[in-house]
């Protein structure tokens, strides 16, 4: 079983739908949750940040982790086409190495016009 | 800006040679990785750094070196590139907490 699982899509939805995206993990150990978000023949950027549980909410975008379930989200409000990318989900446990930071295989996004 | 460069930006090889990536950083970070992202795989660590001389490997460290001999360098060497090692690389630093990631624009390596 991978570290994490993320469903490749690719997902469409038309503009202004809500959005969501997912990953499942197996490590208990995981405590710092991330979403990047990477546009076509781009680098990786930093979208979410969550320790632990719970929800962060930045605009449009909602991280949620719940760590009973080892199970992150992301969700999108008012989706716009200029957030059509690939969506990688990444995770790390506390104290570990720095260099252990896990990544999902990303989930491409079309949102169309 | 995350204040990385990465060069070159596209290089295509022959099998056999040897190619050197260039990270470099205009911030002083400590932390600096290098990721290669294929289909398929999405992205994994090849080596980092966590200070100048000190490096580790990362979970596709096979047939690559890394060097770090100033603070904004990281250097990554294919010392003699094979078609398995055709992908994008991508370099980063960890500016703030754990996980905390600032990606370079990629590198992309073509080996005939």
């Amino acid at each position: 079983q991978k570290e994490v699982e993320q469903d490749p899509g690719p997902l469409s939805v038309p503009e202004g739908a809500i959005v969501s995206l997912n990953c499942t993990y197996s490590n208990s150990a995981f405590q710092y949750f991330m979403w990047y978000r990477q546009y076509s023949r781009k680098g990786p950027e930093l979208l979410m940040y969550t320790y632990s549980s719970g929800n962060k909410e930045d605009g449009r975008f909602t991280a949620q982790v719940d760590k009973s379930s080892k199970y992150i989200s992301l969700f999108i409000r008012d989706s716009q086409p200029s957030d059509s990318a690939t969506y990688l989900c990444a995770m790390q446990n506390y104290g570990g190495s720095q260099g252990n930071l896990i990544f999902g295989k990303g989930t491409k996004l079309s949102v169309k016009p | 800006d995350a204040g990385i460069t990465q060069s070159p930006r596209h290089k295509v090889t022959e099998t056999g040679t040897p190619v050197t990536l260039r990270c470099h950083q205009t911030e002083n970070h400590r932390y600096m990785y290098w990721y290669r992202q294929d289909p398929g795989h999405g992205l994994r660590l090849i080596h980092y750094s966590y200070g100048v001389k000190d490096t580790d490997k990362g979970e596709v460290s096979d047939g690559y070196s890394v060097s770090r001999s100033k603070t904004e360098d990281f250097l990554l060497t294919l010392e003699s590139a094979t078609s398995s090692q055709t992908s994008v690389y991508f370099c980063a630093i960890m500016k703030g907490a754990i996980g905390e990631l600032f990606f370079g624009e990629g590198s992309r390596l073509t080996v005939l």
